[in-house]
């Protein structure tokens, strides 16, 4: 079946610090590859997403690019801030049963100290 | 336009009760899901509503949950009786159509004692 593994948090960084949060996959067929953000008291977020191999997602200074050879979608953003305090969620999908219900990993959160 | 919409944010129970979650979906969207995050866990998908219909409900732990969709538009879901182990944050999300991106509520931490 499908699963996702995502480093285990909390990443505690300073504010201007780079950011990497691993995440890999596995998957049948071709999966599309999501990173969601929950901000504390919000709901989820779609932050970005990828849909084949080698695409790469964007946002708000994030980036992730679905490596196919190594199954991977790794989130990065290269100056962060005190805002993007959150918990983040990699995900998968693929089209099953007529819906795309999305695997999550566990979540990573992420603090970022001025 | 509103987001998804849930209610209430927390509830505290004590084990053998009975408690009732509910979800307004963005208005127009007939796709309804139901998740739940088990502390420190993934987030597992329970069951997805088209307008009044259960399109899937293989996520659904054990006949303790009920959902329900009278009329297409908000959902319930009730855990009758509460365990120990149904604890945690359960999502709402809505989507247009069953391929489109789904807009997430902001969840219902259920703690149960």
């Amino acid at each position: 079946g499908n699963s996702v593994t995502q480093m285990e948090g909390p990443v505690t960084l300073s504010e201007e610090a780079f950011l990497t949060i691993n995440c890999t996959y596995t998957a049948t067929g071709y999966p599309s590859l999501f990173w969601y953000v929950q901000y504390p008291g919000e709901g989820l977020q779609l932050l970005l997403k990828a849909t084949k191999a080698d695409d790469k997602g964007s946002n708000k200074g994030f980036e992730a690019t679905y490596r196919k050879e190594t199954t991977s979608f790794h989130l990065e953003k290269g100056s962060v801030q005190v805002s993007d305090s959150a918990v983040y969620f990699c995900a998968l999908s693929s089209s099953s049963g007529g819906s795309y219900i999305p695997t999550f990993g566990r979540g990573t959160s992420l603090i970022v100290h001025p | 336009e509103a987001g998804v919409t849930q209610f209430p944010s927390h509830s505290v129970i004590e084990k053998g009760q009975t408690v009732t979650l509910r979800c307004d979906p963005i208005s127009g969207h007939d796709n309804l899901y139901w998740y739940r995050r088990v502390m420190g866990k993934e987030i597992k998908f329970l069951l997805h509503f088209v307008k009044e219909s259960k399109q899937d409900e293989s996520g659904m732990p054990n006949n303790r949950f009920l959902a329900e969709r009278t009329g297409g538009t908000y959902s319930t879901l009730k855990v009758q009786p509460a365990e120990l182990e149904d604890s945690g944050v359960y999502f709402c999300a809505s989507s247009q159509g069953s391929y489109n991106e789904q807009f997430f509520g902001p969840g219902t931490r259920l703690t149960v004692l």
